[in-house]
């Protein structure tokens, strides 16, 4: 079955690029997600990218996808306090049906 | 995007009983979803929230302990029954805006003790 995996935490400094990754196993996701939760918060969409586009970038935000090893990123550039949540990647396994990832918690010091 | 808002935001409840949450969002959309998410762990979803027929269940998750209502194409409920403390989670709806974008509600963090 589908499987969707993070590592569970990551800590940078403020200023720092910070890197958050993702493995995946369904080749044939069609879309592949970051969404953000903050504490006592929903998820964010933070941004999402097509499986035929290697790289996306948004502001500080750059997503990397590498089909061949089923491997998903987010750069977060310059990143500040204000970014300290859990990432969570996901993947759709169908056309509605999405698989999330355990989650990054990332923690930015000051 | 859509304004998705929920209630409760959180409950505290005893077991045996039941709760029903609430979802509401500011546009018409078609697909609405449900999530659990328990202490610590990533999002599992419950049910595809079908407007004007029975929600579809994923595996693991049946009607007669997380009945769906969905009553039109802006508002749906969930209900959890006969509460016991492995219930207590974050529960989240979500709404297909696109096929490729799905926006989600704040929660409703319940605590069963």
């Amino acid at each position: 079955g589908e499987d969707v995996e993070q590592s569970l935490f990551l800590s940078v400094r403020e200023g720092d690029s910070s890197v958050i990754n993702c493995t995946y196993t369904d080749s044939s996701s069609t879309y592949l997600y970051w969404y953000k939760q903050e504490p006592g918060a929903g998820l964010q969409l933070l941004t999402y990218i097509f499986s035929n586009m290697d790289m996306k970038q948004d502001q500080r935000l750059t997503v990397l996808l590498n089909k061949k090893d089923k491997h998903l990123s987010l750069r977060i550039a310059d990143t500040q306090t204000g970014d300290s949540a859990i990432y969570f990647c996901a993947e759709t396994a169908g056309t509605y049906k999405y698989i999330f990832g355990t989650g990054t918690r990332l923690k930015v010091l000051a | 995007s859509a304004v998705i808002s929920q209630k409760p935001s959180r409950d505290i409840c005893q077991r045996g009983t039941s709760l029903t949450i609430q979802c509401q969002v500011d546009s018409q959309v078609t697909m609405m979803f449900w999530y659990r998410q328990q202490p610590g762990q990533s999002l599992t979803l419950i049910a595809t929230a079908n407007q004007g027929s029975e929600a579809t269940y994923e595996s693991g998750f049946v009607i007669d302990k997380f009945p769906i209502s969905r009553p039109n194409l802006t508002f749906s409920t969930l209900t959890v029954s006969n509460m016991s403390p492995e219930d207590s989670s974050i529960y989240l709806c979500s709404v297909l805006l696109t096929e490729e974008t799905q926006y989600f509600g704040p929660g409703t963090r319940l605590l069963v003790l």
